[in-house]
């Protein structure tokens, strides 16, 4: 069966602080790899979508890599404003999986405090 | 429209009531998909319309629920004779047309409360 998990659960960082966010997968076949982000009360919002291993890709102050089992998002230097549930998904390759159709991890809760 | 728009943004059934979720994807997005979020979980795959046909409802939990895009655009989710446990965020995300590197575009979600 496809999952993704995604650790930790929760992460508190000072303004400035460095750190990563991990999402391991297993997929019988990827499509893509696609990082969202959520904030309290809304719809997860689009980060990135990873399509090979060694495939990086950035915006602002994130940074997400890929390799065959997993992906990390790379957040430099966060503000408070990064605070926010982040989201990791999968499409898989599995010829009966409706194309566009995504399967989710848990997700982070990041916290950055000033 | 600017977004993928969802009403009601909030809903209060008493156990046994019916509700009916709307969803408004952004203009001319081909692509509907339903999603339920429980608190504290990733969104997990309800159904999927491209157009108004319905592709897949594979992720629909019982027959409770039934889903409709009668012309393509608007779609409604339906839940009937709610149970406690449908209790979670109703999250619909639409895209141009189904490939697969397409990005999915989620509104903001209906949070249905069972009592």
């Amino acid at each position: 069966e496809d999952q993704v998990t995604q650790s930790p659960e929760a992460l508190r960082l000072q303004e400035g602080e460095s750190s990563s966010l991990n999402c391991s997968y297993t997929v019988s076949g990827l499509r893509g790899l696609f990082w969202y982000r959520q904030d309290p009360g809304k719809g997860p919002e689009f980060l990135f979508t990873l399509y090979s291993a060694g495939e990086e890709k950035e915006k602002e102050r994130l940074k997400a890599t890929l390799t065959k089992k997993e992906s990390f998002l790379h957040i430099t230097a966060p503000k408070p404003e990064d605070s926010a549930t982040y989201l990791c998904a999968v499409q898989a390759l599995d010829r009966g999986s409706t194309l566009g159709r995504l399967y989710f991890g848990r997700g982070t809760q990041l916290t950055v405090w000033p | 429209g600017a977004g993928v728009s969802q009403s009601p943004r909030y809903k209060v059934a008493k156990r046994g009531q019916d509700v009916a979720l709307r969803c408004d994807p952004i203009s001319g997005h081909v692509s509907l998909f339903w999603y339920q979020q429980a608190l504290g979980q990733g969104p997990e795959f309800l159904t999927y319309f491209q157009n108004e046909a319905q592709l897949d409802k594979s992720g629909l939990p019982s027959d409770r629920f039934f889903a409709e895009r009668p012309e393509g655009s608007v779609s409604t989710l339906k839940i009937q004779r709610t149970q406690q446990e449908d209790s979670a965020v109703y999250l619909c995300a639409s895209s141009r047309h189904p490939a697969t590197n397409e990005k999915l575009f989620f509104g903001s979600g209906t949070q249905l409360s069972v009592l």
